[in-house]
């Protein structure tokens, strides 16, 4: 199966909003809620911030949000905070029991 | 707080095998979650390898069937993975992970880089 698309890069200035994409096909994202977000930094162990397209885990902060239309899903984050600076991964459900992920985006806060 | 720590060899011979444990903490493997593998290889994104469940059911990315192997030590709260005939492609930061509801991983070691060379 191919990986999820998403832009290798995105960017913003502190207290602005930036929303990373991440494409894929009716057989993953568009054909299930199972759409996850995480964030990455170097080094660390990843950190889940959004399952089932638009759901937060408990601590995760209400300025980042997800969404999905048709085989695209979204991560916005509102707000940017100099920590928010990560690599940000998407991940779905493709069927027949099976996870793929997205190629990454690095998120700069300028 | 459940906590994962990967184990084991650093280094690994070109067509050798892989081998890994994840030692779980703070909770049970018997618990209702599948338990997963996840790697990264250097300046590569993440690609999930398979996940395991305490009664030994497996799910492996198909792209990596027929030389994975996971399984599941309810005695010693840990899990798993097998990966044979490895080459230098293989070299990658190793990641344990607890799955829950929606495919989502919320929970991860802190991952183990494995060399693959000779």
């Amino acid at each position: 199966q191919s990986a999820l698309t998403q832009p290798p890069s995105a960017s913003g200035s502190p207290g602005q909003s930036v929303t990373i994409s991440c494409t894929g096909t009716s057989s993953d994202v568009g054909g299930y809620n199972y759409v996850s977000w995480y964030q990455h930094h170097p080094g660390k162990a990843p950190k889940l911030m959004i399952y089932e397209v638009s759901k937060r885990p408990s601590g995760v902060p209400d300025r980042f949000s997800g969404s999905k239309s048709g085989n695209t899903a979204s991560l916005t984050v509102s707000g940017l905070q100099a920590e928010d600076e990560a690599d940000y991964y998407c991940s779905s459900y493709a069927g027949n029991n099976n996870l793929v992920f997205g190629g990454g985006t690095k998120l700069t806060v300028l | 707080q459940v906590q994962l720590q990967e184990s084991g060899p650093g280094l690994v011979k070109p067509s050798g095998t892989l081998s890994l444990t994840c030692a779980v903490s703070g909770g049970s493997i018997s618990s209702s979650n599948w338990w997963s593998w996840v790697r990264q290889p250097p300046r590569k994104g993440l690609e999930w390898i398979g996940e395991v469940y305490h009664s030994g059911s497996t799910n492996y990315n198909p792209s990596l069937k027929g030389r994975v192997t996971m399984s599941v030590d309810k005695s010693k709260n840990q899990f798993s993975l097998k990966l044979s005939s490895v080459t230098a492609a293989d070299t990658a930061v190793y990641y344990c992970a607890r799955s829950v509801s929606g495919w989502g991983l919320d929970n991860w070691g802190q991952g183990t880089l494995v060399t693959v060379s000779s």
